[in-house]
């Protein structure tokens, strides 16, 4: 079990421009949630996948927030046009879906973006 | 809707010192509850969960009970030490569909432990 991986760990882009972030989720984890943390906060949820399926997308904070899981395993989420008010961690977090009481979600390191 | 209200830091202590956190939440239904530790430049660490009324959660000397009536999920230490330095988060979940489950946290906890 190597964990949540998520590349790259650091981004900084200018304001206009593209960036895209991947999570590589625990090998047999099913579900793939994002989430976004702002300095002195704790992470706010954004969206989620069962297996390739993008079931909840309405906490994506704008239409230039995408995401995808094309084929059930890594996925990757999309900032277009980045805002300074885009900066802050983006964390991905995996579990296996069984059963309510044993939904445990284990995150990765995150990527940190700090748009300029 | 849900929301999780935490003590607010920073937090400073000495080592061997008892450490309590308070946490409070909101919530409809039934939720669990969690306890995460995000060391420095590093993601978020499960520490602890709770899935139902009294349950205790236990992890690395670290306790939190899980109380219904004052909607309460304390996180206690009765010996911090140094390498205990880090943000504690608490959460607790909310269903999405089926029995997949958003997280809502806290704004964190800062802890320092000094030797």
């Amino acid at each position: 079990d190597t964990g949540v991986s998520q590349d790259p760990r650091h981004k900084i882009t200018k304001r206009g421009q593209n960036v895209t972030f991947r999570c590589d989720p625990i090998s047999e984890h099913n579900r793939l949630y994002w989430y976004r943390q702002t300095l002195g906060q704790g992470p706010e949820f954004l969206t989620y996948f069962q297996n390739e399926a993008q079931l909840e997308k309405s906490r994506l904070l704008s239409d230039r927030f995408s995401a995808e899981r094309p084929k059930g395993s890594f996925s990757t989420l999309e900032i277009q046009r980045t805002e300074q008010g885009d900066s802050a961690m983006y964390l991905c977090a995996s579990s296996l879906g069984t059963s309510a009481f044993q939904e445990t979600q284990y995150f990765g390191p995150g990527t940190r973006l700090l748009v300029l | 809707g849900n929301s999780v209200t935490q003590m607010e830091g920073p937090v400073t202590l000495s080592e061997e010192a008892f450490l309590t956190i308070n946490c409070t939440y909101t919530a409809t239904g039934y939720p669990s509850l969690f306890w995460y530790v995000q060391y420095p430049g590093e993601g978020l660490q499960l520490l602890l969960k709770a899935t139902k009324a009294d349950d205790k959660g236990s992890n690395k000397g670290f306790e939190a009970t899980y109380r219904k009536e004052t909607t309460s999920f304390h996180l206690e230490k009765g010996s911090v030490q140094v390498s205990d330095s880090a943000v504690y988060f608490c959460a607790l979940s909310g269903r999405l569909s089926g029995s997949a489950r958003q997280l809502t946290f806290g704004s964190g906890t800062q802890l320092t432990v000094l030797p």
